[in-house]
């Protein structure tokens, strides 16, 4: 099964309201890393957060982490139409490996 | 600046042919990566190369075979094409490997194959 497991698996609001996407994981991690494939198009990283590190910005995206619950959330606020994607976490096990594990992604439609 | 450029784009195969799948990346990455998307499955690791010169297995390497020509070169070759491979293939790098995966993946444009 997958490492990362988002939640919904779709979703969809309306232009200006905020989304909120969670992922949850199985193992031990060292970092976090959320990101966003439009159609038909390769993944394009947004943000990363460390192990150590609870909240994260960027713009208009917020990343929590809670190591102890094994989740993250991504929250996009203000949303637009272009905005409209899949989104998914990454994790990269703190085994000592360069690699990492997606989950199964979110969809996100944003209506405008 | 392509960045991680993938050829072919598009690829129909029957079964039991062969073909290579290229990528090359200008960003002088150290680390290389090849993963498969699926319906419902997200993105799956075949293959990866920490540096140039070693590559190494991920999650579903069976039927694949990779090279890391040089710093800019990964390929992924498919020696026997199969039903179950049909699928959206994604070639990935980083700036640096090592364990603490602290830096993005850059992802190229895919290569959509179907296995008839």
């Amino acid at each position: 099964s997958q490492q990362g497991e988002e939640d919904p698996q779709a979703l969809s609001i309306q232009e200006g309201e905020n989304a909120t996407m969670n992922c949850s994981y199985k193992t031990s991690i060292n970092n976090l890393q959320w990101y966003r494939q439009n159609s038909g198009r390769g993944l394009v990283h947004l943000i990363l957060i460390r192990s150590n590190e609870r909240e994260k910005h960027s713009g208009r995206l917020r990343v929590t982490l809670d190591t102890s619950k094994k989740s993250s959330s991504l929250l996009i606020t203000a949303s637009r139409a272009a905005d409209t994607a899949s989104y998914f976490c990454a994790t990269a096990l703190s085994s000592g490996t360069y690699k990492y594990i997606f989950g199964t992604g979110t969809r996100l439609k944003v209506l405008a | 600046n392509a960045g991680v450029t993938q050829t072919p784009k598009f690829q129909v195969l029957k079964t039991g042919q062969s073909m290579t799948l290229q990528c090359a990346q200008d960003m002088n990455h150290n680390s290389m990566y090849w993963y498969r998307q699926d319906p419902g499955m997200g993105l799956r690791l075949i293959y990866y190369s920490a540096s140039e010169g070693t590559t190494d297995k991920g999650e579903v390497p069976n039927g694949y075979n990779v090279s890391r020509l040089n710093k800019r070169e990964f390929s992924l070759r498919l020696e026997s094409a199969a039903p179950s491979q049909t699928s959206v293939y994604f070639c990935a790098s980083s700036e640096r490997g090592g364990w603490t995966g602290n830096q993005p993946q850059h992802f190229g444009d895919g290569t959509r194959l179907s296995i008839l």
